[in-house]
């Protein structure tokens, strides 16, 4: 089956951890996003990445990570430095940046203790 | 700025029609879309519309698009319990180094038995 994979479902960190949130796809995507989604609101861009060994900064970036070394693979680290992290988070891909639709994962919900 | 506007709720009984409504920003959109969310899930691409588009149906979904007064609706017809979620607006916007989804906060759809 296609699509893209969110791991853990649900992850708990404690204040001062860094905690890595995997996403990864096998639709040949070339371009793949990080959101995070907060009770009430939409959707915030955090990272996005069109081609492997890039990305660039969505509109909430600080106190994130990401690295993208592999076409199939765009994992996010939410730092220290991330002062609310406590959110749901969705990975998408699209066949190119910004242009085509963009497919979701499940979703990580992280809670810091 | 770059801003989508949708009601926070709609309440419907089951086998009645749904409307769900968005207003958009930039007149310059080439897609618009609608995404539904389940409780816990990640977003689901229902549809989309191109933007020289004033009306597109798939099965049940209608979605109507007024440029003019940039206003989007999804209507559902003969709405089901499993239809209840959160329905979600989204625009493209262009410019700078890539094109970029801009989302609504999201419509709750409850369904009544």
């Amino acid at each position: 089956d296609g699509g893209i994979t969110q791991s853990p479902k649900y992850l708990f960190r404690k204040e001062g951890q860094n905690v890595t949130l995997s996403c990864e796809q096998n639709l040949n995507h070339d371009a793949m996003y990080w959101y995070r989604q907060d009770p009430g609101q939409g959707l915030r861009l955090i990272y996005y990445s069109q081609i492997v060994n890039d990305f660039q900064k969505g509109d909430i970036a600080e106190g994130y990570s990401v690295s993208r070394e592999k076409k199939e693979s765009f994992p996010l680290t939410v730092t220290s430095a991330q002062k609310n992290p406590t959110a749901f988070y969705l990975c998408a891909s699209s066949t190119q940046a910004g242009s085509d639709t963009q497919y979701f994962g499940p979703g990580t919900r992280l809670t810091v203790l | 700025g770059e801003d989508v506007e949708q009601s926070l709720f709609l309440s419907v009984r089951e086998g009645d029609s749904s409307v769900i409504n968005c207003t958009y920003t930039d007149s310059s959109s080439t897609y618009l879309y609608w995404y539904k969310q389940e409780p816990g899930a990640g977003l689901q691409l229902l549809t989309y519309i191109f933007s020289n588009m004033d009306m597109k149906q798939d099965q049940r979904l209608t979605v109507l698009l007024n440029k003019k007064d940039k206003h989007l609706s999804l209507r559902i017809a003969d709405t089901q319990t499993g239809d209840s979620a959160i329905y979600f607006c989204a625009e493209t916007i262009y410019g700078g180094a890539t094109n970029k989804l801009i989302f609504g906060t999201g419509t709750l759809l409850a369904v009544q038995p």
